[in-house]
């Protein structure tokens, strides 16, 4: 399979815990996305980088959130010290530099409960 | 503030019929627009997307349009079938920005 692929695929911690989630974007894709979705609404964005250069941040990404692509391949999603309000499910997308195929592939996600 | 909105949040249709779908956004300078799916508990699979300089794009039974100077986009879904419940989202991506900015979606079910 050569789409998207996150680990894991779902995740229960207790508050106060750190986790890690780790995405593996479509190989030849140098854009790599993080959003967040809560039930019910629609996914919001977190951070993205292209190749291993994070670009931008949300005002969502939080001193306890810390994003990493170190090669500019697969990248890891960190919370610290998790609260309740962290629950959620984590996408990763993947997509090649503007002015070709723009279409950003979405993964399975990553289901965190917090309890 | 860009803000995408999507009406209705939900709805619910015997198996056959067209229906559309309608997605609103706040700028008019957007990039492009992305429509996708997602079912229960899973991923975001791109259905179209329409360049800023495009007017309509079609797949198989799917049509999304775009009128920027409205603000609005709209799916049509022809022919509905129950494999058809899912949830759609509406993303936009503006001018500027590399990030999309989705709607909070519709929640499609297709009875048989």
């Amino acid at each position: 399979d050569t789409g998207v692929s996150q680990n894991p695929r779902h995740k229960i911690t207790k508050r106060g815990q750190n986790v890690t989630f780790r995405c593996d974007p479509i190989s030849e894709h140098n854009r790599l996305y993080w959003y967040r979705q809560t039930l019910g609404q629609g996914p919001e964005f977190l951070t993205y980088f292209q190749n291993e250069a994070q670009l931008e941040k949300s005002r969502l990404l939080s001193d306890r959130f810390s994003a990493e692509r170190p090669k500019g391949s697969f990248s890891t999603l960190e919370i610290q010290r998790t609260e309740q309000g962290d629950s959620a499910m984590y996408l990763c997308a993947s997509s090649l530099a503007p002015g070709r195929n723009e279409d950003q592939y979405f993964g399975p996600g990553t289901r965190l409960l917090v309890l | 503030k860009q803000e995408v909105t999507q009406i209705p949040a939900a709805l619910s249709v015997p198996e056959g019929e067209n229906l559309v779908l309608n997605c609103s956004f706040t700028d008019s300078a957007i990039y492009n627009l992305q429509w996708f799916r997602q079912d229960p508990g899973k991923g975001l699979t791109s259905l179209l997307l329409i360049q800023s300089s495009q007017r309509e794009q079609t797949s198989g039974r799917l049509n999304a349009s775009l009128d920027k100077s409205s603000g609005r986009s709209t799916l049509y879904i022809a022919a509905s079938q129950p494999g058809d419940s899912a949830t759609y989202l509406c993303a936009v991506r503006y001018r500027g920005e590399d990030k999309l900015i989705f709607g909070t979606g519709t929640r499609l079910q297709v009875f048989p």
